[in-house]
């Protein structure tokens, strides 16, 4: 088990809802990332913090809300969201945002929209 | 696009065999290189990473680097069963940031 803890593990939500995803590492990392894991494809980024600072917001769009209020606490905000969202989303964390740094990721929260 | 591509699968070897997997990137300025392992139901697990031309080993794996063809690969030596997972290649592309992108995945199966 690695130091990156997600809740909830499952999750299944109506588009109308709203809802948040929680990610804590416990690695002292200063860096941490969402990811969006969908079948068949890549995962793809989604967001980045280092510091609590944003810095890659990759063309996510807004019914999808980060929020990081210190180092060691990522939450996703969910609102309005769509049936395509439905995915496995990840976080992870580095020491920091920098090249050669190792990602660890957290086991995900499943996402199913209605 | 600066794209990370890997063979699509499912590869199937035999206990004890070699799996070599196999993954190209696009982006020639690229500078870190890792394999993550994903067991079905489960996050990604770091495996192995490597920065610099040649081989890595570490236990039954060797990850193997040629910036100069753009590709980066993965062998298993002695497969187990415990082995079967989906492989994911990641390159840092070009850049000071830590910003990974991922391949597809290649699903292995190792046959008892």
């Amino acid at each position: 088990e690695t130091g990156v803890t997600q809740t909830p593990r499952h999750l299944v939500m109506g588009m109308t809802n709203k809802k948040s995803l929680k990610c804590e590492q416990h690695l002292g990392h200063n860096a941490m990332y969402w990811y969006k894991q969908s079948a068949k494809k890549p995962l793809e980024l989604m967001f980045v913090y280092n510091f609590k600072e944003q810095t890659e917001n990759n063309s996510v769009p807004s019914r999808f809300s980060p929020e990081c209020p210190n180092s060691s606490h990522l939450f996703l905000h969910l609102h309005t969201l769509q049936p395509e969202d439905s995915a496995l989303y990840l976080c992870a964390s580095s020491q920091d945002y920098r090249n050669q740094e190792t990602q660890y990721f957290g086991p995900g929260t499943r996402l199913l929209v209605l | 696009q600066k794209e990370v591509e890997q063979n699509s699968g499912p590869l199937s070897v035999p206990e004890g065999a070699i799996a070599s997997l196999n993954c190209t990137y696009s982006d020639r300025g690229s500078q870190s290189f890792f394999w993550y392992r994903q067991y079905s139901g489960k996050s990604p697990e770091l495996i192995m990473s490597i920065y610099s031309n040649g081989d890595k080993e570490d236990g039954r794996f060797t990850a193997q680097l040629n910036k100069a063809s753009q590709y980066v690969s993965l062998l298993i030596r002695d497969s187990q069963p415990s082995d079967s997972a989906t492989y994911l290649c990641a390159v840092n592309l070009s850049g000071a940031n830590s910003k990974l992108t991922f391949g597809k995945g290649i699903t292995l199966s190792v046959r008892p």
